[in-house]
């Protein structure tokens, strides 16, 4: 059974202070990683998505990367902006591109 | 639009009630889902159409919940008698094909 284990489960820095969050994933078969950021009262908003081990994407003061276990959403510098809950999803074994996603890792920035 | 959008954004229904709710996939998207999403926790995968097939629905918690894309395009998807157990954040997204999915803002039900 495909699985997806966030953490930490909340985050807290100070702007400025990097940090990474992890998503460590179980599945049959990676057809493809995903990462979303989720504001309150709003939908999912897509940042990046990963497809082999070894790739990697940048966004601004985002950075994900993939191995064959782990994804990794590194952010540098973080602003109070950057706070929300940041969600990794995997399509795994199903033919049918249903998504599995972990609990999320909510970060708050402090100015 | 540019993007997903579901209404109702925010509905309150007593125990026992039918709800409908609506998704508009962006324009051309084949692919369209629905997930669940409970508070502090990561949505949930309800069921899946391509155009207007049902290709999996495997998600849905009971027979009290149906979904429909009569047309390939907008969806609704029908909770019977809720349940307070039902109370979430139903969300929806459509992708070209099996690719990135984009979500819509969602709907906030609340079963009194």
């Amino acid at each position: 059974e495909d699985q997806v284990t966030q953490s930490p489960e909340a985050l807290r820095l100070q702007e400025g202070e990097s940090s990474s969050l992890n998503c460590s994933y179980t599945v049959s078969g990676l057809r493809g990683l995903f990462w979303y950021r989720q504001d309150p009262g709003k939908g999912p908003e897509f940042l990046f998505t990963l497809y082999s081990a070894g790739e990697e994407k940048e966004k601004e003061r985002l950075k994900a990367t993939l191995t064959k276990k782990e994804s990794f959403l590194h952010i540098t510098a973080p602003k109070p902006e950057d706070s929300a809950t940041y969600l990794c999803a995997v399509h795994g074994s199903s033919n049918t591109g249903k998504l599995i996603f972990g609990q999320g890792t909510t970060l708050q920035v402090k100015p | 639009g540019a993007g997903v959008s579901q209404s109702p954004r925010y509905k309150v229904a007593k125990r026992g009630q039918d709800v409908a709710l609506r998704c508009d996939p962006i324009s051309g998207h084949v692919s369209l889902f629905w997930y669940q999403q409970a508070l502090g926790q990561g949505p949930e995968f309800l069921t899946y159409f391509q155009n207007e097939a049902q290709l999996d629905k495997s998600g849905l918690p009971s027979d009290r919940f149906f979904a429909e894309r009569p047309e390939g395009s907008v969806s609704t998807l029908k909770i019977q008698r809720t349940q307070q157990e039902d109370s979430a954040v139903y969300l929806c997204a459509s992708s070209r094909g099996l690719d990135t999915q984009y979500f819509g803002p969602g709907t906030r039900l609340t079963v009194l």
